[in-house]
């Protein structure tokens, strides 16, 4: 079946700018997460939405950076104001049960470039 | 610090020989994962092993937990080129709810 899908696979844009990311998760998967990967910091975590809880946002490296996911399924992760210490790639993952509990199967990612 | 350290970084063998790769942690987990990335993009999850299982197979991959260390290695037996990538390991921990906190990654390269 379809994996977990991210648009766009590329973004470029100017310092300043606002971007927002997609992310498609798996059918039925009820947790998904957000993760982000840039040379300096390895993989990090940003935050985990699972079923009607409150979302995790302790990842979140400021308040520029939000997400919201509609009614269980797609993500959208939002960056305000992008700095050029934003460019990176995120990663979109979901997994099917208890969050953290389950494997985590991720998308393609979206390489940000803020110039 | 990072809660999955990753060991050696770099490793670079022949084709048909094996790769061991290492990966210490400091608290109690519910699992921990690894995962291969080629080229810098989608992570493929390769095998999760729970705080109660102590080994794991799949086709080539065999992985080990010693809980008691707070470590884990990942084996590739008869490697081949194809399998050249980066390679993670990923904690989830019992007090950090769905997260998964990533090691440094341990680069392979098998040369044909």
């Amino acid at each position: 079946g379809a994996g977990v899908s991210q648009s766009p696979s590329n973004k470029v844009t100017e310092k300043g700018k606002d971007v927002e990311l997609r992310c498609d998760p798996i059918s039925g998967h009820t947790a998904l997460y957000w993760y982000r990967q840039s040379l300096g910091q390895g993989l990090e975590f940003l935050i985990y939405f699972q079923g009607n809880s409150a979302p995790d946002k302790s990842g979140l490296p400021s308040d520029r950076f939000s997400a919201e996911r509609t009614g269980g399924s797609v993500s959208t992760l939002t960056i305000q104001r992008t700095q050029q210490e934003d460019s990176a790639v995120y990663l979109c993952a979901s997994s099917l049960g208890l969050a953290g509990s389950e494997t985590q199967y991720f998308g393609p990612g979206t390489r940000l470039l803020v110039l | 610090s990072q809660q999955g350290e990753e060991d050696p970084q770099a490793l670079s063998i022949q084709e048909g020989e094996n790769a061991t790769m290492n990966c210490s942690y400091k608290t109690s987990i519910n699992n921990l994962q690894w995962y291969r990335q080629n080229s810098g993009r989608g992570l493929v999850h390769l095998i999760l092993i729970r705080s109660n299982e102590r080994e794991k197979h799949s086709g080539r991959l065999r992985v080990t937990l010693d809980t008691s260390k707070k470590s884990s290695s990942l084996l590739i037996t008869a490697s081949r080129a194809a399998d050249t990538a980066s390679y993670f390991c990923a904690t989830n921990l019992r007090s950090q709810g769905g997260k998964l906190i990533f090691g440094q990654g341990t680069e392979l390269s098998v040369k044909p």
